[in-house]
């Protein structure tokens, strides 16, 4: 059973072109997190949620926003794409306890033409 | 500042064992975390430490030394399946934010 769902798996846009990234988990988690990773890089968080307060990673650049509609769902929303934007872009969930462990979905693969 | 340092490549045997080291400098730690990444897919957790010592989870076992901001993965009777990437993670004192290690690429070869 599917617990963290992105759509989609893979999108292209054109440099400029706003798109939107979402996820949607159903473990009912508090917690939700966007990373965007590079080929061979390590994850880099850009922001995450702890229920509806949100948090933004110092060096996350301003084009990139993102919404939390309910506990549920969560979106990633980038403006005006550059070609440095192309990346794998990974949500994951935790729940509330301090011990608890990241659940990540299957990511989208974004491509920027 | 927040540093994960992590070998950038190993290569290993089927069948052999295999530890993947992590030293780590973060301005807090509330445990640490070994992930699982194949190519194209999402990370998957393997093992978690937040005390000193060694835990086991069937071919896998982790390590941690808080003292010396160390940790290793210990991969046994190596699969083709094992070559992945391998994530350390080290979780903030909140509990809430995790820094990423660059991850070891494995290849397990025949």
């Amino acid at each position: 059973d599917a617990m963290v769902i992105q759509n989609p798996r893979y999108q292209v846009t054109q440099f400029g072109k706003p798109v939107t990234l979402s996820c949607s988990q159903t473990l009912n988690h508090n917690v939700m997190y966007w990373y965007q990773q590079k080929s061979s890089q390590a994850p880099k968080l850009l922001f995450h949620y702890y229920d509806k307060d949100f948090n933004n990673e110092a060096d996350t650049p301003d084009n990139f926003q993102s919404r939390r509609p309910n506990t549920s769902f969560c979106f990633l929303d980038i403006r005006s794409p550059g070609l440095g934007d192309a990346a794998m872009y990974l949500c994951a969930t935790k729940g509330p306890r301090g011990t608890d462990t990241q659940y990540f979905g299957p990511g989208t693969r974004l491509t920027v033409l | 500042g927040q540093n994960i340092d992590q070998p950038t490549e190993m290569t290993a045997t089927e069948g052999a064992i295999v530890q993947i080291n992590c030293t780590y400098q973060t301005s807090g730690f509330n445990g640490l975390f070994w992930y699982q990444q194949h190519a194209g897919e999402a990370p998957t957790f393997l093992s978690y430490n937040v005390l000193d010592g060694l835990e086991e989870k069937g071919r896998f076992s982790s390590f941690l030394s808080r003292s010396k901001g160390y940790s290793y993965l210990l991969l046994k009777e190596l699969q083709m399946k094992d070559s992945a990437s391998y994530l350390c993670a080290v979780r903030d004192d909140y509990g809430q934010n995790f820094v990423f290690g660059p991850g070891t690429r494995l290849s397990v070869l025949p």
